[in-house]
């Protein structure tokens, strides 16, 4: 049964620097078929795509928001990571993480979300 | 990169057939074959709905299809159910090796 779920802070300051965890089961990070993703969505607004990493290592960054990510992943704790510096509360949102299959490129499994505000 | 292009909403009676298009560049939807359609209800993650343009995952009804002509896919529901009533996001993978959502389709069902 393939589950991610996402953890982290839940309200931070301006400036302040975001660091999500996804921990992942189901499915190993060493898969070369499986990528995982983080994609947000601020409230009743969009999704918006962030990040995803490979099991060699790879990464891509949303182009807009790629000075400010950093994504990386613990293959033996099954855990990808996300930070987000310099934030704003225009960075309020619900973040989730989702499987991408290398192959096809769709997001097969989302974690339940995790809302994330930024305020001072 | 600016988001794909959705219509903000679109509406229908229960057994009328609805589409929802995303048009994008030839730089995502029109240069690749990796468009996907997902369908979001409120306070949940997304469902994978259509992948590969016009592929269904198991499981996923087949009153939903999809296509693609140039740079716009469309993803249309037949046989309109109240159930799905909900949000509605496109996505494409891109020549920058990002990926781009849609602005996302607000489904009523009347």
């Amino acid at each position: 049964q393939v589950t991610l779920k996402e953890s982290g802070p839940v309200l931070l300051k301006p400036t302040e620097t975001l660091t999500l965890t996804c921990t992942v089961s189901g499915f190993s990070l060493s898969n070369p078929r499986m990528v995982v993703t983080w994609i947000r969505q601020p409230p009743g607004k969009a999704l918006e795509w962030l990040a995803h990493i490979f099991s060699n290592d790879d990464k891509s960054y949303s182009t807009s928001l790629k000075s400010r990510l950093t994504i990386s992943k613990d293959t033996s704790k099954s855990q990808v990571v996300l930070t987000m510096t310099n934030l704003d509360p225009v960075d309020t949102a619900t973040y989730y993480c989702a499987r991408m299959s290398s192959g096809s490129l769709l997001f097969d499994y989302w974690g339940q979300g995790t809302l994330v505000t930024v305020s001072s | 990169q600016s988001a794909l292009t959705q219509p903000a909403s679109v509406s229908g009676s229960p057994g009328q057939s609805i589409t929802i298009s995303c048009t994008g560049t030839s730089s995502d939807v029109g240069g690749y074959d990796y468009v996907s359609w997902y369908q979001q209800h409120p306070g949940k993650a997304p469902k994978l709905m259509i992948y590969e343009v016009s592929n269904r995952p198991s499981g996923v009804s087949n009153r939903f299809s999809g296509s693609k002509s140039g740079n716009t896919a469309s993803l249309t529901i037949s046989g309109l159910q109240a159930e799905d009533e909900g949000d509605y996001y496109c996505s494409s993978y891109t020549s920058s090796s990002t990926v781009l959502f849609g602005g996302g389709t607000k489904l009523t069902v009347l």
